[in-house]
């Protein structure tokens, strides 16, 4: 069965703490791996793609690396703006190439 | 451009009533998305359409639950009659569909609350 898991579940950092959120998958064909934001009370806002084992993404303080079995996105002297939810989801090959599978996501804490 | 824009955001309902969630997608997207999410459950997809045709439900719970997508630019989610374990968070989304890839952009989404 095709199976998104993120780690840790919830994760408290110091300001300008760096860290690293997890996304593991086990999928039959990856499409594309997909990272957002979701802010309470709103909708999940994309961040970034990857489509291949060793690509990397930078976006700000956010960049995301992906391997065959896993992504990461690391987060660089976090500020409490960068608290949020962060999903990942893995795009699946399939005939319609449209069937995304979502992680349960981390919950980030930034304090000042 | 417009993002994806969903009605009503906020809906309470009495347990037996029927309700309709609209949504309009990012205009020149083909395919369109219904997803609900939970605490317990997270992000699950219900239903999504390829140039207005339905491709998959089969993540749609119940036969209480219907989707429509009568043109390019509309989309309804409707249920009839509504439960209280209905109550979550319906989010609509589209896409531009393309060979090499494909990103799904999320609308803020239409809070159910079935009493």
């Amino acid at each position: 069965e095709d199976q998104v898991t993120q780690s840790p579940e919830a994760l408290r950092l110091q300001e300008g703490e760096s860290s690293s959120l997890n996304c593991s998958y086990t999928v039959s064909g990856l499409r594309g791996l997909f990272w957002y934001r979701q802010d309470p009370g709103k909708g999940p806002e994309f961040l970034f793609t990857l489509y291949s084992a060793g690509e990397e993404k930078e976006k700000e303080r956010l960049k995301a690396t992906l391997t065959k079995k896993e992504s990461f996105l690391h987060i660089t002297a976090p500020k409490p703006e960068d608290s949020a939810t962060y999903l990942c989801a893995v795009n699946l090959r399939d005939n319609y190439g449209q069937n995304f599978v979502f992680g349960p996501g981390t919950r980030l804490s930034v304090l000042p | 451009d417009a993002g994806v824009i969903q009605s009503p955001r906020h809906e309470v309902t009495e347990m037996g009533q029927e309700v309709t969630l609209r949504c309009k997608p990012i205009s020149g997207h083909n395919s369109l998305f219904w997803y609900r999410q939970t605490m317990m459950r997270g992000l699950e997809l219900l239903i999504y359409f390829n140039n207005n045709v339905p491709i998959d439900d089969s993540g749609m719970p119940e036969d209480r639950f219907s989707a429509k997508m009568p043109n390019a630019s509309f989309s309804t989610l409707k249920i009839q009659p509504s439960e209280p374990r209905d109550s979550a968070v319906y989010f609509c989304a589209s896409s531009l569909y393309r060979e090499a890839g494909n990103t799904i952009y999320f609308g803020e989404g239409s809070w159910l609350t079935v009493v």
